[in-house]
Order: C-alpha cells, then structure tokens, then sequence
C-alpha cells in the first residue's frame, strides 16, 4: 500500500468553481502534513500546512482528520493560474512522503 | 535572496557513465534534502544532510549513490555507474530547521540515462 494516495485526475473545471481534492495516508504515526503545488517541469512549492483543527488560505482551505487519516484541499473561486498539479505531502520522520499528485485545468 | 539551486538543471549521459549532481542550499539552511522523482513515479526521499552530517539515509536506493555535503554547505550526489532505472528529476530541499514547514526545493536536475 502506498503511503500517501490521491486521485490522479486530471480536475478541469471552469474559472470560478470550487473544487476539492482528497488524500489518505497510511502512517498513522505521522506527524505533518501538507498541500504542494508543482507546476509543469518546476519544482514543488509549499502551498499550505494542514492542520487538525482546519486552516484557511484566501481560497484555499485545508481540513486533516487523522482518525481517518484522511487530508483534503479545496480551493474556491478557481482561478485559471490555479492550473497546476497539487500534491498531498505527508512528513514521517525527516522525509517527506509524496502522493502522485493530483491535476488540475482551469478554463475560461 | 538566492533561493536553492542546483546543477545542472539537464543531463545526459550513457548507461555505465558517472554523474554528479550539485546543490547549493539558502544560504544558513543545516538541513539539506535529497529527494528524486522517476518516470511515473511519486517523488521519493534519498536522505537527509543536517550541516555535513548524514541524518538519514535510508532512501538512497542502493551503492551506486554517494551524497557528500563536505563543511556543511553545498552537496554533491554522484551516481557511479548510472543505470538506466536512475532516469529522472533530482530535487534539493533545503530548510534552517528540522521539519518541511521553511523548506524550499530547487528546480531539479532531469538525468536521462541512455
């Protein structure tokens, strides 16, 4: 089983929707977590920590619910610079555990 | 402020061939992060330096990795020799402490292996 799994995509959506990605992860000893961006052939950028108790980013909100162990992004109001793959980050130990990520086309 | 980078940003080279890949943290990050991404594949942990120490390698895939990180500032990660299956992007990562939450990735080197 793999450690951090998400639904590949691809997302497209036009400009304006909301749309929510979704994330497990199987290391219940896990200790941070996190939502990356990564453009095409560009390097992984932080885009938020995710928090138990749910934070919010202007557009963005993250939710972690580590009974399930279960992670969740959901942008609002999409934007077509949101085009992007998002991946699901989970930190066990001094690594990172990277989901595959999940694809995402905004279109006018 | 110059963020993570790393050299060169492409290469080439034939099976059997060594390569060595070179990152330059932020300047003052101790922590100092190797991570790959292979065709296909989720990006996966190498190891991790803290100054010139190795904190944890126990992603490095086999022998044929070496990572040094001589007086604690750049690394290096050689390949020697290079087989086909280590095709793919090699990402630094680098953070002035223990934990992801400052950490930065450089742009990657894309190694083709032919």
């Amino acid at each position: 089983r793999k450690e951090v799994e998400q639904d590949p995509g691809p997302f497209n959506v036009p400009e304006g929707a909301t749309v929510a990605f979704n994330c497990t992860y199987s290391n219940s000893a896990s200790q941070s977590f996190f939502w990356y961006r990564q453009d095409c052939r560009k390097e992984p950028k932080l885009l938020m920590s995710v928090y138990s108790s749910g934070n919010e980013d202007g557009r963005f909100t993250a939710q972690l619910n580590r009974a399930s162990q279960y992670i969740s992004l959901l942008i609002r109001d999409s934007k077509l610079s949101d085009s992007a793959t998002y991946l699901c980050v989970v930190e066990s130990g001094y690594a990172l555990n990277f989901g595959k990520g999940t694809s995402l086309l905004v279109t006018p | 402020e110059a963020g993570v980078t790393q050299f060169p940003s492409h290469s080439v080279i034939e099976k059997g061939q060594t390569v060595t890949l070179r990152c330059d943290p932020i300047s003052g990050h101790d922590n100092l992060y190797w991570y790959r991404r292979v065709m296909g594949k989720e990006i996966k942990f190498l190891l991790h330096f803290v100054k010139e120490s190795k904190q944890d390698e126990s992603g490095m895939p086999n022998n044929r990795f070496l990572a040094e990180r001589t007086g604690g500032t750049y690394s290096t990660l050689k390949v020697q020799p290079a087989e086909l299956e280590d095709s793919g992007v090699y990402f630094c990562a680098s953070s002035p402490r223990q934990g992801y939450t400052e950490a930065f990735f450089g742009q990657g080197t894309r190694l083709t292996v032919v």
